[in-house]
């Protein structure tokens, strides 16, 4: 049982590049969201999905977009890439909004 | 105002020893309540959940002030394995996601 599986794990990006991180959970759980965790700063929401074509903005989703065609994969996609978003992020889902279960984090680097 | 606040330590302790920590959140018509587990650059993983009446789970005893709007964990007989990042996290009624307090760091030392 894989449970949510990111990748890539690592990714070095040049200023203005666009790329995807890529999201998927085999335990059917409705809820997926997105994080990203800076120093001193906590985990901070994206965006998250309460289902398939359902999705909404949290805390920071300033250059972000997302999208939930299916109930297992929740891609994040970065427009165009700016240092500020050099961070961890972490894909979640759950079966309801409380506990969560996370990927392993992608650790991006914007140059 | 953040949600979510902890003390950030760190916290070094000996092993055997007792640790506490404690986090305050802002908004009242907060609902549920847990500390998450987070090791060095590794993902956040649920520790335990936390009631108002309190709850312990092995060496772990979480507790919840809605008073006051604070929430404590206390570690007794500390282990090396317990060395992690201790993450405070409340929601709310209605609301659709986690707010993370910025964690509070534990070593045990031998």
């Amino acid at each position: 049982n894989a449970g949510v599986t990111q990748t890539p794990k690592f990714q070095v990006l040049k200023t203005g590049q666009s790329m995807t991180l890529q999201c998927a959970q085999d335990m059917n759980h409705e809820y997926m969201s997105w994080y990203r965790q800076d120093p001193g700063m906590g985990l901070r929401l994206i965006h998250y999905s309460v289902g398939a074509g359902i999705t909404d903005q949290g805390e920071v989703p300033n250059g972000y977009n997302v999208s939930r065609s299916t109930t297992e994969d929740f891609p994040l996609r970065l427009l165009s890439a700016a240092p500020s978003q050099t961070s961890v992020y972490f894909c979640a889902s759950s079966v309801d909004r409380r506990q969560a279960f996370f990927g392993q984090g992608t650790r991006l680097t914007v140059v | 105002r953040k949600e979510v606040e902890q003390d950030p330590g760190p916290f070094n302790v000996p092993e055997g020893a007792t640790v506490a920590f404690n986090c305050t959140y802002s908004n009242s018509a907060s609902q549920s309540f847990f500390w998450y587990r987070q090791d060095c650059r590794k993902e956040p993983k649920l520790l335990m959940s936390v009631y108002s009446s309190g709850n312990e789970d092995g060496r772990f005893t979480a507790q919840l002030n809605r008073a006051s709007q604070y929430i404590s964990l206390l570690i007794r007989d500390s282990k090396l394995s317990d060395s992690a990042t201790y993450l405070c996290v409340v929601t709310s009624t209605g609301a659709n996601n986690l707010f993370f307090g910025t964690g509070t760091r534990l070593t045990v030392i031998p």
